[in-house]
């Protein structure tokens, strides 16, 4: 089953502008990662946020957590027509053997 | 390159037919996880393997069995191939401990069953 839910499903924006993306979840978790698929490849990690902290950059990604809403959103700034991919959020929940558990993903396309 | 292979790359197989799907670790990875996923949906996990013994099912039936092997490559075995198995096999490794959260994917195994 499906515990993160992307938001929206689909995003088209123009080159260099911000992308922004929601996943909710609906159980506690030790991390939240953000993973990255272009057109049905593997999947390649962006980013990993852990419960107890709030906030996290790499480049141009930006990464935000709330446990208290169970919501996690990623910020990609100044986009590139290279961005043009699926995203996936996927939640590491406590208690499990560590399996990720993804949402069905946001598919954005970046117009050059 | 996440130092994750897996092969073969394409397979097609008919209804009913077994297949054996495999995976080579990154370096130094014990852990190997494996998921399937269908067109247009996310990744869902199959199963986990560590230190050659399975430690995680999914929602899978029996038919999908798997082998970790000493050298830390892995097998993923489907029997009594259905329609529905057509998918994106993935496998990711990473090595267990406190600190070593993410996990590294291969770029996938398409099946298609007909």
């Amino acid at each position: 089953s499906q515990q993160g839910e992307e938001d929206p499903q689909a995003l088209s924006i123009q080159e260099g502008e911000n992308a922004t993306m929601n996943c909710s979840y609906k159980t506690s978790i030790n991390n939240l990662q953000w993973y990255r698929q272009n057109s049905g490849r593997g999947l390649v990690h962006l980013i990993l946020i852990r419960s107890n902290e709030r906030e996290k950059h790499s480049g141009r990604l930006r990464v935000t957590l709330d446990t208290s809403k169970k919501s996690s959103s990623l910020l990609i700034t100044a986009s590139r027509a290279a961005d043009t991919a699926s995203y996936f959020c996927a939640t590491d929940q406590m208690g499990s053997a560590r399996q990720l558990t993804f949402g069905s993903g946001t598919q954005l396309t970046v117009l050059p | 390159e996440t130092g994750v292979t897996q092969s073969p790359t394409h397979l097609i197989k008919t209804r009913g037919q077994q297949v054996t799907l495999r995976c080579s670790s990154q370096s130094g990875h014990n852990t190997v996880s494996w998921y399937q996923q269908a067109l247009g949906q996310g990744p869902q996990f199959i199963f986990q393997y560590y230190r050659e013994e399975e430690n995680g099912r999914g929602n899978f039936p029996p038919r999908f069995s798997g082998l970790q092997f000493p050298n830390y490559s892995s097998e993923l075995n489907v029997n009594a191939l259905e329609l529905d198995d057509s998918a994106l096999y993935l496998c990711a490794s990473r090595l267990d401990g406190p600190s070593t959260d993410t996990q590294y994917f291969g770029p996938g195994t398409r099946l298609t069953v007909l």
